[in-house]
């Protein structure tokens, strides 16, 4: 299997804030890397294709880069709703494998 | 709109089997593939498995292969998980997904609302 690390584990930040959280695949698994949001008690919600391109309706806040084994989530200004936990998805493999998450707490 | 609707919650007992299932709406159930993916209490997700909902045919986590069986019937637009010899660490939320597709990226774009298996004694 492939696997995702993702760093940090957690974060606190502020609201107005630009966050980074990084995914590591074990592999190259070129731009086959799919980002997720979940808040408590609820689904993932879909963000980001491809490394980078967001899913319609998703606030332009968010952005995705990378490629080969290196990869990042951004969010360039916090918003109170955006307090979740984030994990990466990779759809290289047949076999789909997510990052452990990162915790987006308040500050 | 889309919409996959689980059953309910499951109580089972170590060495039982669980059958969760997912209803589809709002698209036409064989053009895409369905996954499962679980999250134990307040860990991470993990991928269980794929099944295409025009062929039947499945991949499973090696993880999980040997006790996890992904079926769907066409006629309800139904997908089915069965987990057989359960122990405590397959306590969890188990959730559909039906994927999504541009070109070669593959992405999980719907979500069931979840299903809570608790394995206890």
């Amino acid at each position: 299997d492939i696997q995702m690390t993702q760093s940090p584990s957690s974060l606190s930040a502020s609201v107005g804030d630009r966050v980074t959280i990084t995914c590591r695949a074990s592999q190259t698994i070129n731009t086959y890397l799919n980002w997720y949001q979940q808040k408590p008690g609820k689904a993932p919600k879909f963000l980001i294709y491809g490394a980078s391109t967001l899913q319609s309706g998703v606030p332009a806040r968010f952005s995705g880069s990378g490629s080969g084994t290196d990869f990042t989530l951004t969010i360039s200004s916090l918003q109170p709703e955006d307090f979740a936990t984030y994990y990466c998805q990779q759809s290289y493999s047949d076999f789909r494998t997510f990052g452990q998450g990162t915790r987006v707490e308040i500050k | 709109q889309v919409q996959l609707v689980q059953s309910g919650a499951e109580v089972k007992k170590p060495g039982a089997s669980v059958k969760v299932s997912c209803k589809a709406s709002g698209y036409t159930f064989t053009t895409y593939g369905l996954s499962w993916v679980r999250q134990a209490p307040g860990q991470g997700l993990e991928w269980m498995g794929w099944i295409s909902a025009y062929y039947g045919n499945t991949r499973y986590s090696l993880n999980l292969q040997g006790r996890v069986t992904m079926t769907t019937d066409t006629s309800t637009k139904t997908a089915y998980m069965e987990l057989r010899s359960l122990r405590s660490d397959d306590t969890a939320v188990y959730y559909c997904v039906r994927e999504g597709q541009n070109g070669d990226y593959v992405f999980f774009q719907h979500w069931g609302q979840g299903t809570l298996v608790t394995v206890s004694s």
